[in-house]
């Protein structure tokens, strides 16, 4: 079956454009996560969705972040007036559970480059 | 940052040769994980071992855990270039629904 889509895969923007990346997690999944990847880094958590309710967006790094989910399977990670700091890798999760032991369906991620 | 720790940073091994990598973490944990990510490419999971579990082996995979210590090592045996990437463990906290906390990573290179 279908995994996690993303896209675009790569995107480009001028310092101070608003960005709009968009994830299709797995159907029937429950929780959807969002990470930020820095170069030579691991994944760091922004905010994490069960369903349709952003149960914890504690990772965001700032009001110029904000995700939705609003039928509770396509997410949406816009980043409004986007500044250097934002480079990085942005991936998403889904994952069938939302509790219990269970492993996350990463997608390929969107390349940020903000120029 | 609350991501744990791998060491080494970066290994190059021949094909053929085991390679091993290890993970410290900081906080009580459900379970640990590892998984892979090819440059430029999604992370893929590998393996999961639950916070009661001491090893745990799954194809060419070994991976022990040390809840003590908060420590973690995954073995890969009979390397393959194939096997080149960038290998993270994540710990998931003791909380319902909350996310996997990744570490900084090795990256592996198999040459042939």
């Amino acid at each position: 079956g279908a995994g996690v889509s993303q896209s675009p895969r790569y995107k480009v923007a001028k310092r101070g454009q608003d960005v709009a990346l968009r994830c299709d997690p797995i159907s029937g999944h429950v929780s959807l996560f969002w990470y930020q990847q820095a170069l030579g880094q691991g994944p760091e958590f922004l905010t994490y969705f069960q369903n349709e309710a952003q149960l914890d967006k504690s990772g965001l790094p700032s009001d110029r972040f904000f995700a939705e989910r609003p039928e509770g399977s396509v997410s949406t990670l816009k980043i409004q007036r986007t500044q250097q700091e934002d480079s990085a890798v942005y991936l998403c999760a889904s994952s069938p559970r939302t509790s219990g032991t269970y492993e996350q369906y990463f997608g390929p991620g969107t390349r940020l480059t903000v120029t | 940052s609350q991501q744990g720790e791998e060491d080494p940073q970066a290994l190059s091994i021949q094909e053929g040769e085991n390679a091993t990598m290890n993970c410290s973490y900081k906080t009580s944990i459900n379970n640990l994980q590892w998984y892979r990510q090819n440059s430029g490419r999604g992370l893929v999971h590998l393996i999961l071992i639950r916070s009661n579990e001491r090893e745990k082996h799954s194809g060419r995979l070994r991976v022990t855990l040390d809840t003590s210590k908060k420590s973690s090592s995954l073995l890969i045996t009979a390397s393959r270039a194939a096997d080149t990437a960038s290998y993270f463990c994540a710990t998931e906290p003791n909380q319902a629904g909350t996310a996997l906390i990744f570490g900084k990573g090795t990256t592996l290179s198999v040459s042939s």
